[in-house]
């Protein structure tokens, strides 16, 4: 199985901030990659596909990079409703593991 | 884009067996594949299986594999998840998914339902 390794577990920051998440995973999964925000109570949503695809209704400050075993979710301004949880996704091969989550939480 | 919906969570002994199931509404379910994802209270996302567009092929984690059966009717709109030789490690809020058409994402969430195993 395929290893998802998410830092950091906990971030804390301010609105207005530009932050990074990083995930690695144990071996390639080219671009078959995703990023979600969890917020408590509610199901996850889905942010970037593909690596890099910004979903449909995501704002433009969420961005997804990287390719092969390296990615980052870059969020370019902080606003009070993205304090939330953060996964990231490898979708190259069954089972689709998850990282172990960011909690971003407000400073 | 669609919407998914949950039921059949509940609590049940260890041992025991549970049903899910998952109905969705605005888009043909028969094109997408599927999966079913859980979350144990105050912890992190864990994928635990998948189904093909036409059901034919099935895909688990190994922490249910034996134990859990993931099937669709396409008919009905509508997917499960049979749930058997319950753990107390398998008390979480179970989420269905639907993959993308073209892209492999979990694009469209339920709202989930909550799994209780417990003597």
């Amino acid at each position: 199985d395929i290893q998802l390794t998410q830092s950091p577990s906990f971030l804390s920051a301010s609105v207005g901030d530009r932050v990074t998440i990083t995930c690695r995973a144990s071996q390639g999964v080219s671009s078959y990659f995703a990023w979600y925000q969890q917020k408590p109570g509610k199901a996850p949503k889905l942010l970037i596909s593909a690596a890099s695809t910004l979903h449909s209704g995501v704002p433009s400050r969420f961005s997804g990079s990287g390719s092969g075993t390296d990615f980052s979710l870059t969020i370019s301004s902080l606003q009070p409703e993205d304090f939330a949880t953060y996964y990231c996704q490898q979708l190259i091969s069954y089972p689709y593991t998850f990282g172990q989550g960011t909690k971003l939480e407000i400073k | 884009e669609g919407q998914l919906v949950e039921s059949g969570g509940g609590l049940e002994q260890p041992g025991r067996s549970l049903r899910l199931a998952c109905v969705a509404s605005g888009f043909t379910s028969g094109v997408y594949a599927m999966s079913w994802v859980r979350q144990a209270p105050g912890k992190g996302l864990e994928w635990v299986a998948a189904i093909d567009g036409s059901g034919g092929t099935t895909y688990y984690a190994d922490s249910v594999r034996g134990r859990f059966t993931i099937s669709r009717d396409n008919s009905r709109n509508t997917l499960f998840l049979q749930m058997n030789s319950l753990r107390v490690e398998d008390t979480a809020t179970y989420y269905c998914a639907r993959d993308g058409r073209w892209v492999r994402m979990l694009e469209v969430w339920g709202q989930g339902t909550m799994v209780t195993v417990s003597s």
